[in-house]
């Protein structure tokens, strides 16, 4: 089966610029997620969306971070305007919401350079 | 503030060594358990998952992982290490309400020599 897609692979921005990426899930997954991984840390959930509602955007900096699942299928993240602390690789995953047995799939990534 | 933590940030084996890599979480209800593996070039993928019953679980390609509850822990274990194991092993909680929300360890770097 296709795998979660992402793209562009890289970016290069500087500071106060703006940036999108799009994520397209494992087709029939209902629940997409962002996470963005800064060098040397683990993974860190951005925002989660059930179809195209949000189930939890806690740790996503409102004022610079969008994210829209509009169609309740691919979905795009933007930062606005973009900082130097944002370099990371951005990770889109999916999954299909079984009852029991929750396991996410993830894309390669957006790998973003803030200079 | 719900928080695991991987004991060792590089481990360094040769071939055939045994492999025991520390998870130690801190929740306080109950919570589903996980490794992620991410192979050199590749994407994250499930190891090994564990939500209920036999503490001891088996993943794919020889690993396992043992929940001590008491002890908070999901240590990832494999009795020998092959080269093609050389990756980076993340440890990840989820509160059983929402299993999708990982919160993720910090990783272990494997280097496996040949």
């Amino acid at each position: 089966e296709a795998g979660v897609a992402q793209s562009p692979r890289y970016k290069i921005i500087e500071k106060r610029q703006s940036v999108a990426f799009w994520c397209n899930p494992i087709s029939g997954h209902a629940t997409l997620y962002w996470y963005q991984q800064i060098l040397g840390q683990g993974p860190k959930l951005l925002i989660q969306f059930q179809n195209n509602g949000v189930v939890d955007d806690s740790q996503l900096p409102k004022d610079r971070f969008s994210a829209e699942r509009l169609k309740g299928v691919d979905s795009t993240l933007k930062i606005q305007p973009a900082k130097l602390e944002d370099s990371a690789v951005y990770l889109c995953a999916s999954s299909s919401r079984g009852p029991t047995n929750e396991k996410l799939f993830f894309g390669s990534g957006t790998q973003l350079s803030v200079l | 503030a719900q928080s695991v933590s991987q004991h060792n940030h590089h481990v360094i084996l040769s071939e055939a060594a045994s492999l025991e890599l520390g998870c130690n979480y801190s929740y306080g209800g109950t919570v589903n358990l996980f490794w992620y593996v991410q192979y050199p070039g590749q994407h994250l993928q499930l190891l090994l998952k564990y939500f209920s019953g036999d503490p001891l679980v088996k993943g794919i390609k020889g690993f396992e992982a043992e929940f001590i509850k008491s002890k908070f822990s999901f240590n990832l274990r494999k009795p020998s290490v092959q080269w093609s194991d050389t990756a980076e092993y993340f440890c990840a909680v989820t509160p059983s309400g929402n299993t999708g929300k990982l919160i993720f360890g910090q990783g272990t770097t494997l280097q496996v020599k040949p």
